[in-house]
């Protein structure tokens, strides 16, 4: 059973406007929740995260909101550039999970055009 | 520069062959993963030791063993490929029990033929 869905498996924005990516969860118990950004043959690299006691974490042109309530967080980046197409993972942990154990979403293809 | 390294990065094996990948660390981190991600799917987590204490995960086939002689190593040993382990394992890093960020490395490719 998928914990953390990315049901959007691609995006395509023009290179200067924002790129939105978004990531729903169905354990209330995950307490942090990170995205990770993959480029073709290398692995996974940590981008930002969100602890559950914000709603906003921002980190140059890269910002996650996160909505408890509704268990969606978003990634917005902004201006989106070329080298931004990757592959974006969301993935979450709970507090009282194994060795901080993550669980990851599908991914969305990301494609930033000029 | 610290990393997470993986050998080798593409791998090709024949149907019921023992394949062993390996992954080492320069980082110092206690905990080491392994997973599997097949095409479109998200990476799911096969074991993890935290030093020396092994953890398998419920779901994850005996098929799957590991290994970790030391800090900086582990090894993943599939003793018997099947087509449907053909997939891209990632070994990743974390500093401690308690450190929700992973550090990956490239991943190895492997096919079975």
């Amino acid at each position: 059973d998928q914990q953390v869905k990315q049901n959007s498996p691609s995006l395509s924005v023009q290179e200067g406007r924002i790129s939105i990516l978004n990531c729903d969860y169905t354990n209330s118990m995950f307490d942090y929740f990170l995205w990770y950004k993959k480029y073709p043959a290398e692995g996974p690299t940590f981008l930002i995260s969100i602890s559950s006691i914000k709603d906003k974490n921002e980190d140059g042109r890269f910002t996650v909101f996160l909505n408890k309530s509704a268990k969606h967080l978003s990634l917005h980046i902004v201006p989106s550039q070329p080298g931004d197409s990757a592959v974006y993972f969301c993935a979450a942990s709970a507090l009282d999970s194994t060795l901080g154990r993550l669980y990851f979403g599908r991914g969305t293809q990301l494609t930033v055009w000029p | 520069d610290a990393m997470v390294i993986q050998n080798p990065r593409y791998q090709v094996t024949q149907f019921g062959k023992p394949v062993t990948l390996s992954c080492s660390q320069t980082l110092n981190h206690n905990v080491m993963y392994w997973y599997q991600q097949k095409s479109s799917q998200a990476p799911k987590l096969l074991f993890h030791y935290y030093d020396k204490d092994f953890n398998n995960e419920a779901d994850t086939p005996d098929n799957f063993q590991s290994r970790r002689p030391n800090t900086s190593f582990c090894f993943l040993d599939i003793r018997s490929p099947g087509l449907g382990d053909a997939a891209m394992y990632l070994c990743a890093t974390s500093r401690d029990q308690d450190s929700y960020e992973q550090y990956f490395g490239p991943g190895t490719r492997l096919t079975v033929t």
